[in-house]
């Protein structure tokens, strides 16, 4: 079974630019999460579809942060202008259902400077 | 709002000692829990998980058990090993529960 896949491995970018990660979750998994995790601390949710609908955002910045799930499958994460706190591991991860736990890519490192 | 505490790091044992990494939790009602692990270059992975009170999540010889009274999950593992070096995170979620994870517990196992 393919896991979550997620591009590109590592970003480096200036501040005020833009960027957008890419994630394909494992096949059949309705749910898809976006979690932003900072150097020395656990993973922050960002976004969570479930298939294209988003169950929650609370905690994704708005004014420069973005994300889509069209047609249910894979999602894209956009920054947009990035700044230096934004450095930071973007992970995607799929689950069949919340309960079950979840299934993580292995992440895109993006530094901002 | 809805928090997961673990134990701060690093944890440092020799190899095939007992292992305890804690973990409590607030949230206003009965979240499904979990324990993940990163090894070293890795994504993080699901060790277990237990989806409500009094349920013991095991794999790979490590355990937790859902204490609803003491809003608990502490990770243990009988005999530990050189690999098992890796970083543990303790997180809720499920329900209305935002999935909410701790900081992470490092585990370094010594030969």
């Amino acid at each position: 079974e393919a896991g979550v896949a997620q591009s590109p491995r590592y970003k480096i970018i200036e501040k005020r630019q833009s960027v957008a990660f890419w994630c394909n979750p494992i096949s059949g998994h309705a749910t898809l999460y976006w979690y932003q995790q900072i150097l020395g601390q656990g993973p922050k949710l960002l976004i969570q579809f479930q298939n294209n609908g988003v169950v929650d955002d609370s905690q994704l910045p708005k004014d420069r942060f973005s994300a889509e799930r069209l047609k249910g499958v894979d999602s894209t994460l956009k920054i947009q202008p990035a700044k230096l706190e934004d450095s930071a591991v973007y992970l995607c991860a799929s689950s069949l259902w919340v309960e079950g736990g979840a299934f993580f890519g292995q992440g895109t490192r993006l530094t901002v400077v | 709002g809805d928090s997961v505490t673990q134990m701060e790091g690093p944890v440092t044992l020799s190899e095939e000692a007992f292992l305890t990494i804690n973990c409590t939790y607030t949230a206003t009602g009965y979240p499904s829990l979990f324990w993940y692990v990163q090894y070293p270059g890795e994504g993080l992975q699901l060790l277990l998980k237990a989806t409500k009170a009094d349920d013991k999540g095991s794999n790979k010889g490590f355990e937790a058990t859902y204490r609803k009274e003491t809003t608990s999950f502490h990770l243990e593992k009988g005999s530990v090993q050189v690999s098992d070096s890796a970083v543990y995170f303790c997180a809720l979620a499920g329900g209305s529960y935002i999935p909410t994870f701790g900081r992470g517990t490092s585990l370094i196992v010594h030969p």
